[in-house]
C-alpha cells in the first residue's frame, strides 16, 4: 500500500492556459473523488468516480473542468482556460466501502498558482 | 443537509497541556464522522473515525474524540501537547450522494499552535 499519490505537487500558469492534474488512488479502492481547497477554508467536494464512471459532480465544478478516470484506474483533473479564481490546492482521495463507511485516504494535493 | 461548525479557528496551548478541539456537526441521519490533520503544504492525513461503533474513539498520535448525540458533538482532545502536533485540524461529516458513495463536508479547519 503505497497510498494516494498526485502529480504535479505544484503548478503555476498563466491565465488562460490549460492544466491537467493526475491522481493515482490506492490499487484497491474502487471510490475516487476530487476536492478543492482554498486558503484558509476546509477542502470542498468536487467530483466523484465509482470505477471509470463519474456518478456526481459539484455545481463547484464548472464546464471549465473535466475529469476522467480512464479503465478505472488513475484520474484526470483538467482545467481549461484557467483564472486567478481556480488558485487552490487539488486533493484527491480514494476509498473502499467496507462496513458502510466510506473511508476516505488523501493525497498530498497539487497547489495551483494562476498568474 | 449535513454540515460541520469548528469553534475556534485558532487554538493556542503549551506544550504539555491539554489540547481539545471542537465540532459540531448537524445531520439529518446517523452520522459517519472524522478528524484529519493537515501538515503546511500537506494533504489531509486521517486521525480517526466515528461510525457508531462506540462512542469514544481513539486515533493515531494519541489522539481521541468522544460522540454526544445529546450535544451533536465530536471534540477532539490529546492529554499532552506536544510540538509536533502544530497543524490545521478538520472535523468532516459524510453525505451519501450516490450508490453508497459519501462525500465528506468538512469544517472550516483549527489552526492549532503549540507554544514552547
Amino acid at each position: 500500500d503505497t497510498g494516494v499519490s498526485q502529480d504535479p505537487r505544484h503548478k503555476i500558469t498563466k491565465r488562460g492556459q490549460n492544466v491537467t492534474f493526475r491522481c493515482d488512488p490506492i490499487s484497491e479502492h474502487n471510490r475516487l473523488y476530487w476536492y478543492r481547497q482554498t486558503l484558509g477554508q476546509g477542502p470542498e467536494f468536487l467530483t466523484y468516480f465509482q470505477n471509470e464512471a463519474q456518478l456526481e459532480k459539484s455545481r463547484l465544478l464548472s464546464d471549465r473542468f473535466s475529469a476522467e478516470r480512464p479503465k478505472g484506474s488513475f484520474s484526470t483533473l483538467e482545467i481549461q482556460r484557467t483564472e486567478q479564481g481556480d488558485s487552490a490546492m487539488y486533493l484527491c482521495a480514494s476509498s473502499f466501502t467496507v462496513a458502510g463507511t466510506d473511508t476516505q485516504y488523501f493525497g498530498p494535493g497539487t497547489r495551483l498558482t494562476v498568474l | 443537509a449535513q454540515s460541520v461548525t469548528q469553534l475556534g479557528s485558532h487554538v493556542s496551548v503549551s506544550e504539555g497541556a491539554l489540547v481539545l478541539l471542537r465540532c459540531n456537526y448537524s445531520s439529518s441521519v446517523p452520522p459517519y464522522l472524522f478528524w484529519y490533520v493537515q501538515y503546511p503544504n500537506q494533504g489531509l492525513q486521517l486521525l480517526l473515525k466515528y461510525t457508531s461503533a462506540a462512542t469514544l474513539v481513539k486515533g493515531i498520535n494519541g489522539f481521541e474524540a468522544e460522540f454526544k448525540k445529546s450535544e451533536t458533538s465530536f471534540h477532539l482532545t490529546k492529554p499532552s501537547a506536544h510540538m509536533s502536533d502544530a497543524a490545521e485540524y478538520f472535523c468532516a461529516v459524510t453525505t451519501y450522494i450516490i450508490q453508497g458513495a459519501q462525500k465528506l463536508v468538512f469544517g472550516q479547519g483549527t489552526r492549532l499552535t503549540i507554544n514552547p
